[in-house]
C-alpha cells in the first residue's frame, strides 16, 4: 500500500546537536511538506518542496533545513539553532500543492 | 494570515449536531478540511471551492461563503468515530501552500 513514512517516532536531541527527521512517500507525489505541531497551534509550515532539487521555507523555517534529492524522501534537519525544538513533526505529501495532502504518524522530538 | 476556527472545542451527545467554522481576514481560493484522531495523522475529508458549493462525506458536510470569506462544516447525527481535532486549512491563490488554522476539539460521548 502506498503511503508515507516518517522515522524515527520518538527523537531526542542534546544541546547543541543537529537531527535529521525522515519522511519517505511512494504515492508518486510532487509535493511534500513539513508541518510542526504544538499544543492549540494547530500546524505550522517549516518547509514545502513543490519538485526535486527545489524547496521554499514557510512561516517558521528558522533553525531547520531541508532537502530533496530524490522525489520519494524529504529529510527535515533540527539544528542546534532552533532554540525551542521540542514538538510534534508531521510530514505530509500531495499531487500538486492544491491537492489534499496525506500525512505520516509523525516524529515526537523532545530535549534531553 | 492563519484563519480562525470556531469554537475552539464543542462536547456532544451521540446523535446531536455540531457546526464548525473557519473564518479569514482574506480572499480564498479553496479551503480544505482535516480531522485528526489523537496519537495520530490528520485525514483529508474535502475541499470546497470558491463558489460557494457544498459538498459532503458521509454524515458530514461543509459550504464555503466566498462573500464571508468563511466555511462551515456541519457534522450531523454525530458517532463516537467523529471525536478529534478538526483543522480547516486555506488556500489564497490555487497554488500557494495551505494555511492551517489552530483546530476544534470535539468529543462525542454516548
Amino acid at each position: 500500500d502506498g503511503g508515507i513514512t516518517q522515522s524515527p517516532k520518538y527523537l531526542f536531541r542534546k544541546e547543541g546537536q543537529n537531527v535529521t527527521l525522515s519522511c519517505e512517500q511512494n504515492l508518486n507525489h510532487d509535493a511534500m511538506y513539513w508541518y510542526r505541531q504544538d499544543p492549540g497551534q494547530g500546524l505550522r509550515l517549516i518547509y514545502y518542496s513543490q519538485i526535486v532539487n527545489d524547496f521554499q521555507k514557510g512561516d517558521i523555517a528558522e533553525g531547520y533545513s531541508v532537502s530533496r534529492e530524490k522525489k520519494e524522501s524529504f529529510p527535515l534537519t533540527v539544528t542546534s539553532a532552533q532554540k525551542n525544538p521540542t514538538a510534534f513533526y508531521l510530514c505530509a505529501s500531495s499531487r500538486r500543492v492544491q491537492q489534499p495532502q496525506h500525512f505520516g504518524d509523525g516524529t515526537r522530538l523532545s530535549i534531553l | 494570515q492563519q484563519p480562525v476556527q470556531s469554537p475552539q472545542a464543542v462536547i456532544l451527545r451521540e446523535g446531536e449536531d455540531a457546526v464548525i467554522n473557519c473564518s479569514s481576514s482574506k480572499a480564498l481560493y479553496s479551503v480544505h478540511w482535516y480531522r485528526q484522531k489523537h496519537g495520530e495523522a490528520p485525514v483529508f475529508l474535502m475541499i470546497l471551492l470558491k463558489g460557494g458549493e457544498q459538498k459532503g462525506h458521509e454524515k458530514i458536510s461543509a459550504s464555503f461563503n466566498e462573500k464571508k470569506q468563511q466555511s462551515s462544516l456541519y457534522l450531523t447525527a454525530s458517532q463516537l468515530s467523529y471525536s478529534g481535532t478538526y483543522f480547516c486549512g486555506t488556500d489564497r491563490t490555487g497554488n500557494t501552500p495551505l494555511v492551517f488554522g489552530k483546530g476544534t476539539r470535539l468529543s462525542v460521548i454516548a
